[in-house]
Formats: structure tokens, sequence, C-alpha cells
């Protein structure tokens, strides 16, 4: 079983500043099968990135994916008052799939 | 519109069981891959089963493998979980998830239902 972890737990930003979220991978995923989604309280998640790099429809071009192998991450590049929320990354390497614990992206 | 309407939730002793029932409209169902993931309060998304479009290809967590049984109708444009056994730990809100393939190599999911709660408890 691949197993991620995402760092860190939490991370206190203010809007406008950048966030860089890490999930780092216990074995290879190969072919970049990395997808990254946002929850909000209450709410589903929402995909933002799968193919560790490609936004899916919809997604501002303030988010962003980048790494491969077993490093990975999702970048806001200034954050918006509606991207404080969970964020979790999947890999759909291999059976069974995995999500990462998950980032908390909170006001400062 | 894609749309995903969870049912079947609710708050079961243990050792009991529970059928849990997702119902697709907006996209040509029979087309993809669903799946159940479920997220304990408070806590992480874990998924708990896949199965591809035509049935023939099924996966399932270590965690759920023996309790567990995922099922479609096509023809109702429906996804099921059976769960039987229920323990405490399976606690939890179960989303119906649609895969963005067809067959039995599983990917991520693009897009999931609001999520209907199962609660075991004595």
């Amino acid at each position: 079983e691949i197993v991620l972890t995402q760092s860190p737990g939490t991370l206190s930003l203010s809007p406008g500043e950048r966030a860089p979220l890490s999930c780092r991978a216990s074995q290879r995923v190969s072919g970049n099968f990395l997808a990254w989604y946002q929850q909000k309280p209450g709410q589903a998640p929402r995909l933002l990135i799968y193919g560790a790099s490609s936004r899916a429809t919809g997604i501002p071009d303030r988010f962003s994916g980048s790494g491969f192998g077993t490093d990975f991450t999702l970048t806001i590049s200034r954050l918006e008052p509606e991207d404080f929320a969970v964020y979790y990354c999947q890999q759909y390497d291999s059976s069974p799939w995995t999500f990462g614990q998950g980032t908390k992206v909170e006001m400062k | 519109e894609v749309q995903l309407v969870e049912s079947g939730g609710g708050l079961v002793q243990p050792g009991r069981s529970l059928r849990l029932s997702c119902a697709a409209s907006g996209f040509i169902f029979d087309d993809y891959a669903m799946h159940w993931v479920r997220q304990a309060p408070g806590k992480g998304l874990e998924w708990v089963s896949g199965i591809s479009w035509n049935s023939g290809g099924i996966e399932y967590a270590d965690s759920v493998k023996g309790r567990f049984t995922i099922s479609r109708d096509n023809a109702k444009k429906s996804l099921y979980l059976q769960m039987n056994s229920l323990r405490a730990e399976d606690t939890a809100l179960y989303y119906c998830a649609k895969d963005i393939t067809a067959a039995g190599s599983f990917a991520y999911f693009d897009y999931w239902g609001q999520g209907a709660l199962v609660t075991v408890s004595s």
C-alpha cells in the first residue's frame, strides 16, 4: 500500500500569500498518478488537480501542481478567501487507492 | 449537470447490516467506474471500494473486505454498498464518487455526492 504523508498539518496564512502544500509517497507513484482535492466544511471534496499537474475543469490558474516520483506539491499562488479549506492528495497508481491525511489552510 | 445522491444511511447496532444506495444522473452511468469513499467524523478520506462499468472489476479496502459488497445496476443508474457485520469504526459519512475511467484500472474521482451518514452504535 502506498502511504501518502502530507505536510504541514496546518498552514496559517493571510489572503494574498502563497501556499505550498507537500505530499510525499512511501514509494514511487508511477505515471504521476496523483490527484489533489479541496474540501470545505460540510461539503464534499472537489477535484483540483490530476496527473500531478493538470488542472480540473473550472479550477482557477492560481492552483498548480508539480512533482514526480515520491514528492508532489500543490501550490496556491495567491490565497483568496474562498481557498481556506482542507486539501488532500490521492494516488491512483495502485490498489488500494489512498489519500493523504490532509493539510488545513487556515486564515492567519 | 452531474448529480450523485446517496441514501440509506442511519443508526445501526454493531454486528447489523445496512445498504447504501447512490442515484446518478447527468452522465452516461454505464460508461464509468464508481466508488465509495468514507470520512469518519473529523477525520480524513478513506477509499472503501470501487467497481468498473460492467461490474467485471471490483476492489475493496482491507478494512472492509469480506464484510462489504459493492454492486451497481446500470439500468437503474444506481450504485450500492451492502455493509454487513458493522463495527463502531465503520461510523462515517459515505460518499459516492464517479471515476473518470470505465474499466478496472481505476483512477481519480471527478464528481462526489453529498454523502450518507452511517452511525454504528449500541
